[in-house]
């Protein structure tokens, strides 16, 4: 079955403890992103990658590192957790054929809660 | 700065009538523009997408209407079931990665 895999689903942890939340998908794709949800605002794009060894920041980059060193593997790290981060993640990949942002597939979201 | 707006948070219908969910954008310079439906616990999972150089797409029940002059985009489902109820996101894209999404709007079609 074709799917993006995070992990863990739900993360309470502490401000400053380092955390990585793992995405993994099946389909070959070569681009993957990272998003995170908060109420009012949407999805909002924190980092993407268009293959291995390359990433690039989105739009909310900020307390956030990401590295693609297998195609299918994009983990998310959070060197020094921080409330402010306490949000709904979303890893997503595509096949960026043809239209390249075009039908991403989207994991089933890692909640996160910083204290 | 949201560059892409879904200004009703909820919207409920009856089932079998008509589903009209909305989006406003305000940069001029998107290309391609995409819904996508959220259930609870799960991610979202695309629905249906429209070029920007076209104004209406359809897939079965959905049809997305894009009017660029009002720089407007709207998803229409008919008729609506209650397995539509979800929440759904508007999507515009830029070039070959910059994606905006809107704050989502929560369907409810009731039986």
């Amino acid at each position: 079955e074709a799917q993006v895999t995070q992990n863990p689903r739900y993360l309470i942890t502490v401000t400053g403890k380092k955390l990585t939340v793992t995405c993994s998908q099946n389909m070959n794709h070569e681009y993957m992103s990272w998003y995170r949800q908060d109420p009012g605002l949407g999805l909002r794009q924190i980092y993407y990658s268009m293959n291995v060894e390359v990433t690039d920041k989105g739009d909310v980059p900020e307390g956030y590192k990401v590295s693609r060193k297998e195609k299918r593997n994009f983990p998310l790290i959070l060197e020094s957790p921080s409330p402010n981060q306490t949000s709904l993640y979303f890893c997503a990949s595509s096949s960026g054929q043809g239209s390249f942002y075009n039908e991403q597939f989207f994991g089933p979201g890692t909640r996160l809660t910083v204290l | 700065d949201q560059q892409v707006k879904q200004n009703s948070p909820s919207l409920s219908v009856q089932e079998g009538r008509i589903s009209i969910l909305n989006c406003d954008y305000t940069n001029s310079m998107f290309d391609y523009f995409l819904w996508y439906k959220k259930y609870p616990a799960e991610g979202p999972t695309f629905l249906i997408s429209i070029s920007s150089i076209k104004d209406k797409n359809e897939d079965g029940r959905f049809t997305v209407f894009l009017n660029k002059s009002a720089k407007h985009l709207s998803l229409h489902i008919v008729p609506s079931q209650p397995g539509d109820s979800a929440v759904y996101f508007c999507a515009a894209s830029l070039g070959y990665n910059d994606m905006r999404f809107g704050a989502g709007t929560r369907l409810t079609v009731k039986p």
